[in-house]
């Protein structure tokens, strides 16, 4: 079955970058996804990247993705105290039944002043 | 303007006690899927209807069910709840089943289990 991971935790200052890093095992997954879960809400969709692509830019926001290696990377810059929030990645599995979502742990960032 | 909407936000039943979550679409779109995600876990997905065409993933217990009555609205039942069940539910929306289209989540109801 699909595999997606992450690390828990990553904490950086205020005005620096910061690196969340996915991995994944099903090489059929068409699309990947990073969403964001601030506390109490649901999930948000931040961007995604078809797996033909190795790179998506928005703004603060690159993403990077390694087929090969089947890893991808979400980098903000200038990171800000309201990007705090747990941020998941996710690949797409497109079935008969439509595009079934597999998540990683989701990774905790914390943003310090 | 809220696009999916979960109520409550917060529920608390007994151990064995059927429960029904609730989850509405303003998006009049065609996917609702339910997710459980337990604490610190990675949401799972526990079924999904498209249109009136309901799927079960393998491993989703007996336990649970759902029932859409209507395009806008869907519910989980947890016919006899254990304390393993606790979690947070999200109800999720999208226009069709391409991955081109965003999925929408709620803001989630989270169960208690006493």
């Amino acid at each position: 079955g699909e595999d997606v991971e992450q690390s828990l935790f990553l904490s950086v200052r205020e005005g620096d970058s910061s690196v969340i890093n996915c991995t994944y095992t099903d090489s059929s997954s068409t699309y990947l996804y990073w969403y964001k879960q601030e506390p109490g809400a649901g999930l948000q969709l931040l961007t995604y990247i078809f797996s033909n692509m190795d790179m998506k830019q928005d703004q603060r926001l690159t993403v990077l993705l390694n087929k090969k290696d089947k890893h991808l990377s979400r980098r903000i810059a200038d990171t800000q105290t309201g990007d705090s929030a747990i941020y998941f990645c996710a690949e797409g599995e497109l079935n008969n039944a439509g595009n079934m979502l597999t998540f990683g742990g989701g990774t905790r960032l914390m943003v310090k002043p | 303007d809220a696009m999916v909407i979960q109520n409550p936000r917060y529920q608390v039943t007994q151990f064995g006690k059927p429960v029904t979550l609730s989850c509405s679409q303003t998006l009049n779109h065609n996917v609702m899927y339910w997710y459980q995600q337990k604490s610190s876990q990675a949401p799972k997905l526990l079924f999904h209807y498209y249109d009136k065409d309901f799927n079960n993933e393998a491993d989703t217990p007996d336990n649970f069910q759902s029932r859409r009555p209507n395009t806008s609205f869907c519910f989980l039942d947890i016919r006899s709840p254990g304390l393993g069940d606790a979690a947070m539910y999200l109800c999720a929306t999208s226009r069709d089943g391409s991955p081109r289209n965003e999925q929408f989540f709620g803001p989630g109801t989270r169960l208690t289990v006493l």
